[in-house]
């Protein structure tokens, strides 16, 4: 069945450094990707998501593209602040409306 | 909007009791997605409604769980009899099953059993 893997965690860095967090997928057909954040407390919300091969989501300084060739979603940012500490997501999502499957959460801490 | 409500925030219970959670969608939405998570399990979807009928309960762990819609701006997930290894936060979310259209989560429900 269809299945998400995200890099284990926690990622451990210093303000201002670069973050990348890898997540690949296993899915028959084109699913749509997303990254959730998950701050401590409280639910799940939509950062980012990219419907068709080779898309980009974008959303306050984070980036990932919707690589079919390597069914890669990895995240990225160029400069983290203290603000991102959180535990972030990688979802695959197959047709309109449908469950999402999740990645088991990478957790993320920046120090000042 | 006020998002997806769930109540309550907080639940201490003792084993063998019945547990009740609720939550209200998003108004519109009409899809509604039951999770469950924890540190071992991660995240873990147990139910999703679409037009209020259940479409995959696959994730319901066994037959003490249970959940309904009775209407669009309404479901409860009940645990009858609740147990220590049961405790969880449990989210509700909710979309429009149009489009890619992104799931909005509640703020969850921390159950602790003991």
């Amino acid at each position: 069945g269809d299945s998400v893997t995200q890099m284990e965690g926690p990622v451990t860095l210093s303000e201002e450094a670069f973050l990348t967090i890898n997540c690949t997928y296993t899915a028959t057909g084109y699913p749509s990707l997303f990254w959730y954040v998950q701050y401590p407390g409280e639910g799940l919300q939509l950062l980012l998501k990219a419907t068709k091969a080779d898309d980009k989501g974008s959303n306050k300084g984070f980036e990932a593209t919707y690589r079919k060739e390597t069914t890669s979603f990895h995240l990225e940012k160029g400069s983290v602040q203290v603000s991102d500490s959180a535990v972030y997501f990688c979802a695959l999502r197959q047709g309109q409306g449908g469950k999402l499957i999740f990645g088991q959460g990478t957790e993320l801490s920046v120090k000042p | 909007d006020a998002g997806v409500i769930q109540s309550p925030r907080h639940e201490v219970t003792e084993m063998g009791q019945e547990v009740t959670l609720r939550c209200k969608p998003i108004s519109g939405h009409n899809s509604l997605f039951w999770y469950r998570q924890t540190m071992m399990r991660g995240l873990e979807l147990l139910i999703y409604f679409n037009n209020n009928v259940p479409i995959d309960d696959s994730g319901m762990p066994e037959d003490r769980f249970s959940a309904k819609m009775p209407n669009a701006s309404f479901s409860t997930l009940k645990i009858q009899p609740s147990e220590p290894r049961d405790s969880a936060v449990y989210f509700c979310a909710s979309s429009f099953n149009r489009g890619p259209s992104e799931q909005y989560f509640g703020p969850g429900t921390r159950l602790t059993v003991t």
